[in-house]
């Protein structure tokens, strides 16, 4: 079974730019998450969908970020424009419908913002 | 929201020595209780979880207790080898959220 894949996996943009990540969950999971991990800390939650729809996006800062998952597969996460404080790694994960709990991990994006 | 207190920070251990991470908590609610392992450059890997009906679960050299009268849960690491070297995670689940604490670096020294 194939993992949850994420692209790119290494940005570096300049501040008050733009950037997109993308995910792809594994497959047949209805839930999808974005987290946001600084270094030295924890993921933190950023957006949660139940499919197509959004279920949690109370941590999502919707003044620059925003993310959709169209058609209830992908993902794309989007920043605009970046600040210093957005470099993080950003990770994607999926968990099933029945085994709602266990939430399966990408390898992340790590974004530098200059 | 909730908050989940995990410690050490860093830990450094002996090969064939064993490791304890311990994780706190205040919220009742939480009934799932996962470990996660990161290594560089990847993203965190599920290793062991437990639930709020079980205090303990053992999985060959790892093991999770789980205390929710005292609201804690720790994972033990036995005869820890070189390759168990990363960043653990504990989290706390409530439904389909998880919560998760700030890491322990584990290094094992051989």
């Amino acid at each position: 079974e194939a993992g949850v894949a994420q692209s790119p996996r290494y940005k570096i943009i300049e501040k008050r730019q733009s950037v997109a990540f993308w995910c792809n969950p594994i497959s047949g999971h209805a839930t999808l998450y974005w987290y946001q991990q600084i270094l030295g800390q924890g993921p933190k939650l950023l957006i949660q969908f139940q499919n197509n729809g959004v279920v949690d996006d109370s941590q999502l800062p919707k003044d620059r970020f925003s993310a959709e998952r169209l058609k209830g597969v992908d993902s794309t996460l989007k920043i605009q424009p970046a600040k210093l404080e957005d470099s993080a790694v950003y990770l994607c994960a999926s968990s099933s419908y029945h085994s709602y709990n266990e939430q399966f991990f990408g390898p992340g994006t790590r974004l530098t913002v200059l | 929201g909730e908050n989940v207190e995990q410690h050490p920070s860093t830990l450094s251990v002996q090969e064939g020595d064993s490791a304890v991470i311990k994780c706190t908590y205040s919220d009742s609610a939480s009934n799932y209780f996962p470990w996660y392992k990161q290594e560089l450059g990847k993203g965190p890997q599920l290793i062991i979880d437990i639930r709020s009906n079980v205090g303990e679960k053992k999985d060959q050299r790892i093991a999770v207790t789980l205390n929710k009268t005292a609201k804690h849960f720790s994972l033990h690491i036995t005869e820890t080898q070189p390759e168990d070297s990363a960043v653990y995670f504990c989290a706390l689940g409530e439904g389909n959220k998880l919560v998760f604490g700030a890491g322990t670096i584990l290094r094992v020294k051989s």
